[in-house]
């Protein structure tokens, strides 16, 4: 009940694509979806955040496009770069209890 | 860089030692989580501490404890460590309020278990 699907879990994609990363959750108790970002050897640092009442969030390159009735969301990475090249997660928080419950990881490469 | 600190960055054990960890929190934090990453995988929530009190734990036997202290720093005690306990150990802090916020990492120690 408190999983989150992450998917794909590695991504190729060329200098200047669109990234796509597809999540899904099953408890509906959750009211925050941030996205992390981590390099090798480092924590995850937060790369945008959304709350159920708001269907996308852009934030630069960076959309986070939301479906509450579907349960899922996505990370869409516009322009991509080889610097974008990381582990992305997908995360929910329980409302009120701050544990955040990840994603199983996207490791993405982008490519000149 | 997020202000949250850990030592130390790297940590080699063997089985059936005990070690600690320790976290400083982002200035302003009142709450710090502990996460336990295996390597590929991702973070996996151990506990959190609130005004110096568990708040929380998830699926980790009791030689995994923590400590906060009155200035929210705090330290992760592991005991008779296990091989399987290798992993990075990631600290987070955050303010608890009337909504959720965003939990901000630290760099991690990678603790290694022969």
């Amino acid at each position: 009940q408190q999983q989150v699907k992450q998917s794909p879990q590695s991504l190729i994609v060329q200098k200047g694509g669109i990234s796509i990363i597809n999540c899904a959750y099953e408890n509906t108790a959750f009211d925050y979806f941030p996205w992390y970002q981590q390099f090798p050897g480092k924590g995850p640092a937060l790369l945008i955040a959304i709350r159920p009442d708001v269907s996308e969030k852009k934030e630069g390159r960076f959309t986070i496009s939301f479906n509450k009735s579907a349960k899922q969301f996505s990370l869409h990475i516009m322009d991509s770069q080889p610097g974008d090249s990381a582990t992305y997660f997908c995360a929910a928080t329980l409302e009120g209890y701050q544990k955040v419950t990840f994603g199983t990881g996207t490791k993405l490469q982008v490519i000149p | 860089e997020t202000g949250v600190t850990q030592s130390p960055t790297h940590l080699i054990k063997t089985r059936g030692q005990q070690v600690t960890l320790r976290c400083s929190s982002q200035s302003g934090h009142n709450t710090v989580s502990w996460y336990q990453q295996a390597l590929g995988q991702g973070p996996q929530f151990i506990f959190q501490y609130y005004r110096e009190e568990e708040n929380g734990r998830g699926n980790f036997p009791p030689r995994f404890s923590g400590l906060q202290f009155p200035n929210y720093s705090s330290e992760l005690n592991v005991n008779a460590l296990e091989l399987d306990d290798s992993a990075l150990y990631l600290c987070a802090s955050s303010v608890v309020g009337p909504i959720t916020d965003t939990q901000y990492f630290g760099p991690g120690t990678r603790l290694t278990v022969l």
